[in-house]
């Protein structure tokens, strides 16, 4: 069964960039026409999705964050990562990433990672 | 910006029935905004629980289930369990490329 596992820094400086990696274990990340996804959740709020890539290089953002965000996929590692630059302290949250799948009716977002707590602190 | 719209809070018995529900700013929810719904205890990650409106996880309970009513998404909780009380999430899929998750339902068992 895949398993998703979130890593990177726990804190990251006001205005610097934050970047986060998602191994994929139990299965290879360029196997399947899955996509790859970043979910983040600030303590006590509700979840936001941030944005999606396909294996093939293809990425979807959240409007709202599209300026700051870069998804990548290293496809030799099986990792996919998380870039957003110009932090602040509303980016403090715990970040998720998650492996979902589309067919020509239907959309699933069914595998996620145990999420890391990323905080924007000088 | 589109806004999806939950209940903020249910209350629910034990054995009883609830509905949660999903509602989407930009008219009515249909199968092209595949809806889906998690679960999310404390401390802990969503859980997937329905996609495509309807369609079960292979480890979702048999008494949690999906549908469209009236316009929205929903999810109902057929003979409930202490053990759902939780926060739930429902997510649809806007212009076959963004997602966008609701606010959020705390479901509360008493």
């Amino acid at each position: 069964q895949v398993q998703l596992q979130e890593s990177g820094p726990g804190l990251v400086k006001p205005s610097q960039t934050l970047s986060l990696t998602c191994t994929v274990s139990g299965d290879s990340i360029s196997s399947g026409s899955y996509y790859w996804s970043w979910i983040r959740q600030p303590a006590g709020k509700g979840l936001e999705w941030i944005g999606r890539i396909y294996t093939s290089g293809s990425t979807n953002y959240n409007p709202s964050l599209k300026s700051r965000v870069t998804i990548s996929v290293d496809m030799s590692k099986n990792q996919f990562s998380l870039k957003l630059s110009s932090v602040t302290a509303a980016d403090t949250a715990v970040y998720y990433c998650a492996r979902g799948y589309c067919t020509s009716t239907s959309c699933s977002m069914g595998y996620w990672g145990q999420g890391t707590l990323v905080t924007v602190s000088s | 910006q589109t806004v999806v719209t939950q209940e903020p809070s249910l209350t629910v018995s034990p054995g009883g029935t609830v509905t949660l529900t999903c509602a989407s700013s930009t008219g009515a929810v249909t199968s092209g905004y595949s809806p889906n719904w998690f679960q999310q205890k404390p401390g802990q990650a969503p859980r997937p629980l329905i996609y495509s409106i309807s369609k079960k996880h292979s480890w979702t309970p048999a008494r949690f289930s999906g549908s469209l009513l009236g316009g929205k998404a929903a999810l109902t909780l057929s003979g409930v369990q202490p053990e759902d009380e939780a926060e739930y999430y429902c997510l649809l899929y806007y212009d076959g490329a963004h997602w966008v998750f609701g606010g959020g339902t705390k479901l509360t068992v008493l």
